[in-house]
């Protein structure tokens, strides 16, 4: 059973570009949380999703930054016109259920870097 | 409004050493609390959590945690330190409204020969 799987591993950018960052839950998960990991910081909640729905965006820059999980296919975090603040890993996660004894599965990550 | 606290980002045992990673938290809620290790360039796996019923929590690797309510503590151990351990370690809280985790900053475990 494959685990959550996130590509790509590494992505950089210019600023001022796109970033799209890609994430496919396990087998049977349709809910996806996306936490950003600074440098030497500890990892913070971004968003939370399931199927076709944001359900908590609380953690998400209002601008700039949006989220989505599809009926098919993964989801993406897109963060348009990169600046350099945006340089981190971003990790997604996923879980069974919604509550909060439930385990969120990590995937390895995208290394985002900014030029 | 929860948050975590892990006092240390870098803490250096020898090989064989007992291992004491802190964790103190606050939480309007009852908390679930989880412990997540990190290796370089990976995700984060998942070592032990605790959700109700036994305090001492039991996890992978040879590590526990136990929950003190009345110090808001979730403290790691490990009795024998391995090289292997070398790693960042994560306590996380979830609150009861919702399934995201609030993590502390994390310490970096180093073990040495």
């Amino acid at each position: 059973n494959a685990g959550v799987m996130q590509n790509p591993r590494h992505l950089v950018r210019r600023r001022g570009q796109e970033a799209r960052l890609r994430c496919s839950p396990m087998k049977g998960h349709s809910h996806v949380y996306w936490y950003r990991q600074l440098p030497e910081e500890g990892l913070k909640f971004m968003v939370y999703l399931q199927k076709e729905n944001i359900i908590d965006e609380s953690g998400m820059p209002k601008e700039r930054f949006s989220a989505e999980f599809p009926k098919e296919g993964p989801s993406i975090l897109r963060i348009q016109q990169v600046v350099r603040g945006d340089s981190a890993a971003y990790f997604c996660a996923s879980s069974l259920e919604r509550q909060s004894t439930d385990t969120q599965y990590f995937g390895p990550g995208t290394r985002l870097t900014v030029l | 409004a929860q948050s975590v606290t892990q006092l240390g980002s870098h803490v250096s045992v020898s090989e064989g050493a007992l291992v004491l990673l802190r964790c103190n938290y606050s939480s309007s809620v009852p908390p679930y609390l989880f412990w997540y290790v990190q290796y370089p360039n990976q995700g984060l796996q998942l070592l032990l959590k605790y959700t109700t019923g036994a305090t001492l929590v039991k996890g992978i690797n040879g590590f526990e945690a136990e929950f003190k309510k009345s110090e808001t503590s979730f403290h790691l151990t490990k009795p024998s330190a391995h090289m292997s351990d070398a790693a960042e370690y994560f306590c996380a809280v979830s609150a009861d409204a919702g399934n995201m985790l609030t993590f502390g900053g994390g310490t970096r475990l180093m073990v040495k020969p």
